[in-house]
């Protein structure tokens, strides 16, 4: 089973809206972090956000938030009032075993490709 | 404050040369992760090296791959007679240390292109 799954190859959305990337996630491990990295045609990878499993609230980083619904396994990042300067492939990334020594690799899923519209 | 380096930033190489790729941590790092990524895919972990010990060499390949991390000097991935299928991008990624209660970030690099002829 994919550990990190990204159903949305592509999103479209128009400059100034917000726009969601859905990523959902699979572990037994009751400790993981939860990545969004963004990918822009240049190649490098920027890290946007984290959210902890026992983290009580959802992370917010700027116009970046991650809406966190442990039960259902996910962790969509919602992007809001989206800019030019969004279009880009974003990953989706879990590490686990934060607190029992489970390493430190990431998981990546497949990606979504977002481009924003004037 | 340099991030993490990389070079090359492309290689080429024809088939059955050695291609090595080096990467320098973000300073004051003393763990390095090597990912891979292949062409319309997401990166894929290889290894997890600190100072002169490989940690986690779970997702490396069992032959023509290895990866080192000296006392001095950079991070090297080292592919031996290479092939078109190890032709994708390769990310370098630092992070400041593994404490149990913090899930440290993990810096990456601009990575390696690499082109198998």
């Amino acid at each position: 089973a994919q550990k990190i799954t990204q159903t949305q190859p592509g999103m479209f959305v128009q400059e100034k809206e917000a726009v969601t990337l859905d990523c959902t996630y699979d572990t037994s491990d009751p400790s993981y972090g939860l990545f969004w990295y963004k990918q822009p045609s240049s190649g490098e990878m920027i890290f946007l956000i984290y959210q902890g499993s026992y983290d009580q609230q959802n992370a917010t980083e700027g116009r970046y938030s991650l809406n966190f619904q442990k039960a259902r396994k996910s962790a969509n990042l919602v992007i809001s009032a989206s800019q030019l300067g969004d279009s880009a492939m974003y990953f989706c990334a879990m590490r686990e075993g934060l607190f029992t020594g489970g390493g430190n690799k990431l998981t990546f899923g497949t990606g979504t490709q977002l481009k924003v519209e004037l | 404050n340099a991030g993490v380096m990389q070079n090359p930033r492309h290689l080429v190489r024809r088939r059955g040369q050695e291609a090595r790729l080096r990467c320098s941590p973000m300073k004051g790092h003393s763990h390095v992760y090597w990912y891979r990524q292949l062409p319309e895919e997401g990166l894929k972990f290889m290894v997890y090296l600190q100072k002169e010990n490989i940690i986690d060499e779970s997702g490396m390949p069992k032959e023509r791959f290895s990866a080192e991390f000296p006392k001095e000097g950079p991070s090297i991935l080292r592919i031996q007679q290479v092939v078109r299928g190890d032709s994708a991008a390769y990310f370098c990624a630092s992070s400041p240390g593994l404490r149990d209660s913090l899930p440290y970030e993990q810096y990456f690099g601009p990575g390696t292109r690499l082109t198998v002829t």
